[in-house]
């Protein structure tokens, strides 16, 4: 079974600089899809990035970048220029291909991110 | 557009009680899904359905119960409500099962059972 694993329940970073999110992961599959969902305290999950395991590129999206490391089987989630609106619950998630008898998310417990003034 | 809509926002049940929680989606999503939220454990999935008419069990899908009628909407059912599903609900929708499309959140359902 797949599995989720981010090692750090809290981190802090102070506003402006940049902070890496750990996340591994652990699958039998060649070709699958990973993502990070942001969740402010408004509750809503937000999606931030996602990586194709086919692409050896990692994903950026402005200020968010990946790195993905297919043998290792992580995918940090860096964040550069934190701003205040950043503090929030991290999660990684996981996604089987297309066809497979679930195309659910399998998560992470999360990381909650605080940016200090 | 709104997107996925849940209801309601929250809700104190007392143990034993029956209850279904809404979601409504109208972005013609095939695949849709209920989750749970429970502190230090993230999201599991409780059941899953990838297109009208048909649905599967998830991680924990035990005391609850989930239809698709139709591609708009897949409720969820408590049928005898116990305090250990205090939790938030999230309702999710996805063109397609599985593959890199985006899996779009409704706003959640805070549950207590008392």
């Amino acid at each position: 079974a797949q599995t989720v694993t981010q090692s750090q329940p809290e981190m802090s970073v102070q506003e402006a600089e940049t902070v890496t999110l750990s996340c591994t992961y652990d699958t039998s599959e060649s070709d699958y899809y990973l993502f990070w969902y942001k969740q402010p305290p408004s509750r809503q999950m937000i999606l931030v990035i996602r990586q194709e395991a086919y692409k050896q590129q990692n994903a950026t999206e402005n200020r968010f970048s990946v790195n993905f490391q297919k043998a290792a089987k992580s995918f940090s989630l860096k964040i550069s220029d934190s701003q205040l609106g950043d503090a929030a619950m991290y999660f990684c998630a996981y996604r089987p291909p297309s066809g497979g008898s679930q195309g659910n998310l399998i998560f992470g417990k999360g990381t909650k991110l605080s940016v200090k003034p | 557009i709104a997107g996925i809509t849940q209801a309601p926002t929250s809700q104190i049940l007392a143990a034993g009680r029956r209850m279904t929680l809404r979601c409504t989606q109208d972005m013609r999503h095939n695949a849709m899904y209920w989750y749970r939220q429970d502190l230090g454990l993230g999201l599991r999935l409780i059941h899953y359905s990838n297109t009208a008419g048909t649905t599967g069990k998830g991680e924990v899908p035990d005391g609850y119960s989930v239809s698709r009628a139709n591609t708009d909407d897949f409720p969820l059912t408590l049928a005898s409500a116990v305090p250990s599903q205090t939790s938030v609900y999230f309702c999710a929708s996805s063109i397609i099962a599985g593959g890199a499309d985006t899996q779009y959140f409704g706003p959640g359902t805070r549950l207590t059972v008392l």
